[in-house]
């Protein structure tokens, strides 16, 4: 089945304790891209890739880390959460060849830092 | 930078109503638009998109939306609303230069 998948699906955590919430599509899709889902804002981009090895910012990256090195891998890395991150976190991935196709979705991070 | 605007944060309908959500685009340029929906617990499914062929674009269960340039909308539409499609619905926009941008959501509530 052609999914994008998520873990962990639910974390708590505290300020400051560094960590990782992972993303894996078996599409063989080039672009990824991470969001954050807060209520009357809507999704906003964090980090996206073209492709291996290619990442930029998004609207909102300020606090993550991403990396792509397997094209199906994109973690997402929160150094040093805060509680400002606490929010529901998106990945998603298409094919690169046009910006005209839809994304597809992972199931979502809820993410509480305390 | 392209943006959307969804009127209206939640909308409330009868069984078997008309649903309308309503989403207004801003864009320099051709602009490639999405209807997503997302269940409680789920993440985004797409709903429909327009890619500039046909302005008014069918999507999966019963869901349309016009495409109307004058007006820079791209207003989703169901003839009757089923108990299921209670949801989130996310309006996007797109452009050539790989941006998507995404409303800020309309809870829809079907009341029995």
């Amino acid at each position: 089945e052609a999914q994008v998948t998520q873990n962990p699906r639910y974390l708590i955590t505290v300020t400051g304790k560094k960590l990782t919430v992972t993303c894996s599509q078996n599409m063989n899709h080039e672009y990824m891209s991470w969001y954050r889902q807060d209520p009357g804002l809507g999704l906003r981009q964090i980090y996206y890739s073209m492709n291996v090895e290619v990442t930029d910012k998004g609207d909102v990256p300020e606090g993550y880390k991403v990396s792509r090195k397997e094209k199906r891998n994109f973690p997402l890395i929160l150094e040093s959460p805060s509680p400002n991150q606490t929010s529901l976190y998106f990945c998603a991935s298409r094919v690169a060849d046009g910006s005209y196709n839809e994304q597809f979705f992972g199931p979502g991070t809820r993410l509480t830092v305390l | 930078a392209q943006s959307v605007t969804q009127l209206g944060s939640h909308v409330s309908v009868s069984e078997g109503a008309l649903v309308l959500l309503r989403c207004n685009y801003s864009s320099s340029v051709p602009p490639y638009l999405f209807w997503y929906v997302q269940y409680p617990n789920q993440g985004l499914q797409l709903l429909l998109k327009y890619t500039s062929a046909a302005t008014l674009v069918k999507g999966i269960n019963g869901f349309e939306a016009e495409f109307k340039k004058s007006e820079t909308s791209f207003h989703l539409t169901k003839p009757s609303a089923h108990m299921s499609d209670a949801a989130e619905y996310f309006c996007a926009v797109s452009d050539y230069n790989n941006d998507m941008r995404f409303g800020a959501g309309t809870r829809l509530t079907v009341k029995p």
